[in-house]
């Protein structure tokens, strides 16, 4: 149980383009979801917090109109990094919360997606 | 003041010997603890929760919480090769919802 996939894997485009991540839980339903990113040799940043039908929640300094996220379902966020630059070349994690665990706080992770902006 | 701190290591410990690792947090209305491992190039797993003071053992695992003296450890017994990961303490701070703060973990080493 509580396994959570991102697609894609890994991403290499073009400086000014938009990339879309994908974050889903596939066997239970997340009410809220979380967004890293981690830097080489660095701990996970959290980004936003994503809760299903309501906006995100940006951390300080993220900006939201380039990181855009999207929780329209239980089961699925996404998260499109818009007019990506070569700083935005990083390893972009989801997380998920149990919904039916509640009163836990454990978060469960998703693959990572590796992006690289040439 | 960072709010999870952890030693980054490496701590390098031989094969079957016992890996202590240790984290110190500053928000003392932390309630929720957790360690998570993560090997290079991928995503934190989790190994252990632990919510109440003293001890939770799990496997080869124990995770310590000393809530008085804001300090959580994880403890590896009969460690092994496969162990060789970075491990990251996780600590969800008061008012915070279901967010995490991690620190930027530490790496350990089991040796042959």
């Amino acid at each position: 149980g509580a396994v959570v996939s991102q697609h894609p894997s890994w991403v290499i485009c073009k400086s000014g383009t938009s990339v879309k991540i994908e974050c889903r839980s596939l066997d239970f339903q997340a009410t809220t979801m979380f967004w890293y990113r981690q830097f080489p040799k660095q701990s996970l940043m959290l980004m936003a917090t994503s809760n299903e039908g309501s906006k995100a929640t940006y951390e300080q300094g993220v900006e939201k109109d380039k990181f855009l996220i999207n929780h329209a379902s239980l089961t699925l966020s996404t998260l499109t990094v818009t007019s990506a630059h070569p700083e935005d070349s990083s390893f972009y994690i989801c997380s998920a919360r149990d919904f039916g665990l509640a009163g836990y706080n454990e978060q469960f992770f998703g693959p990572g997606t590796r992006l690289t902006v040439l | 003041q960072k709010e999870v701190e952890q030693n980054s290591g490496p701590l390098s410990v031989p094969e079957g010997a016992i890996a202590s690792l240790n984290c110190t947090y500053s928000d003392r209305g932390s309630q929720s603890f957790f360690w998570y491992r993560q090997y290079s190039g991928k995503s934190p797993e989790l190994i252990m929760f632990i919510y109440s003071n003293g001890d939770k053992e799990d496997g080869r695992f124990t995770a310590q919480l000393n809530k008085a003296s804001q300090y959580v450890s994880l403890l590896i017994r009969d460690s092994q090769p496969s162990d060789s990961a970075t491990y990251l303490c996780a600590v969800n701070p008061t008012g915070t919802a279901s967010k995490l703060t991690f620190g930027t973990g530490t790496r350990l080493q089991v040796t042959l």
